[in-house]
């Protein structure tokens, strides 16, 4: 059974929409992220979550918003899309600081 | 600015070869450093992961060598096999700080050939 679950796993959308990306794990780990994956520039950290509290945030931009509903779901909103938004987006988890495991990812194509 | 740098951008090792990947990174605050594999169209999946307390971590086919003084550490990959074809990553990471954030290099696209 897949211990970390992205929904979905493609999604094509239109310059200006808005779109959430979905996030759970069920490993038990108390910290959750979001990077991110494109050609120009491989697996970019985003935002770190622990218990459910903001940590980090290298995101240049406002239109990145993650949500925490629960201790182990981590979305992501993302609003005023542009192409070049268009990227993998992985969920990953870990116990503190320790190994992280990364979700299947979402791949974001924005037209 | 944090970084940490990977080389070479691609290998191409014969099966049974040793592969070697390099990597080295700026920040002395940095304590952890994964490697991780990617084959296409998946996510990256940890492989192995040293903490600077040793200079040297095995697991079966693959090593990580850690310089603490020159700041590099790489991954050697054994009796390397066609199935070991993908892209590795080396990151870092500074276990005590408060985000858990990894920093990634731009990895290396390994292929074994036959």
């Amino acid at each position: 059974d897949p211990k970390i679950i992205q929904k979905p796993k493609y999604l094509v959308a239109v310059t200006g929409s808005e779109k959430i990306l979905i996030c759970e794990q069920y490993l038990g780990h108390n910290a959750m992220y979001w990077y991110r994956q494109s050609a120009k520039k491989p697996l970019e950290f985003m935002f770190s979550y622990s218990y459910q509290k903001l940590m980090d945030n290298q995101t240049a931009s406002s239109r990145f918003q993650p949500q925490s509903s629960k201790k182990n779901h981590l979305d992501l909103q993302i609003t005023a899309l542009k192409p070049d938004d268009s990227a993998t987006y992985f969920c990953a988890s870990s116990r503190q600081s320790y190994e992280q495991y990364f979700g299947p990812g979402t791949r974001l194509t924005v037209l | 600015q944090q970084q940490v740098r990977q080389s070479p951008q691609s290998l191409t090792v014969w099966e049974g070869e040793t592969a070697i990947l390099n990597c080295s990174y700026e920040d002395s605050t940095f304590d952890y450093f994964p490697w991780y594999h990617q084959f296409p169209g998946e996510s990256p999946a940890l492989l192995i992961a040293i903490r600077p307390v040793s200079n040297k971590k095995e697991d079966g086919r693959f090593t990580i060598f850690f310089n603490k003084r020159e700041k590099k550490f790489s991954l050697h990959i054994a009796d390397s096999q066609p199935g070991d074809s993908a892209t590795y990553f080396c990151a870092a990471s500074d276990s005590g700080g408060s985000n858990y954030k990894l920093t990634f290099g731009k990895g290396t696209l390994l292929t074994v050939t036959p």
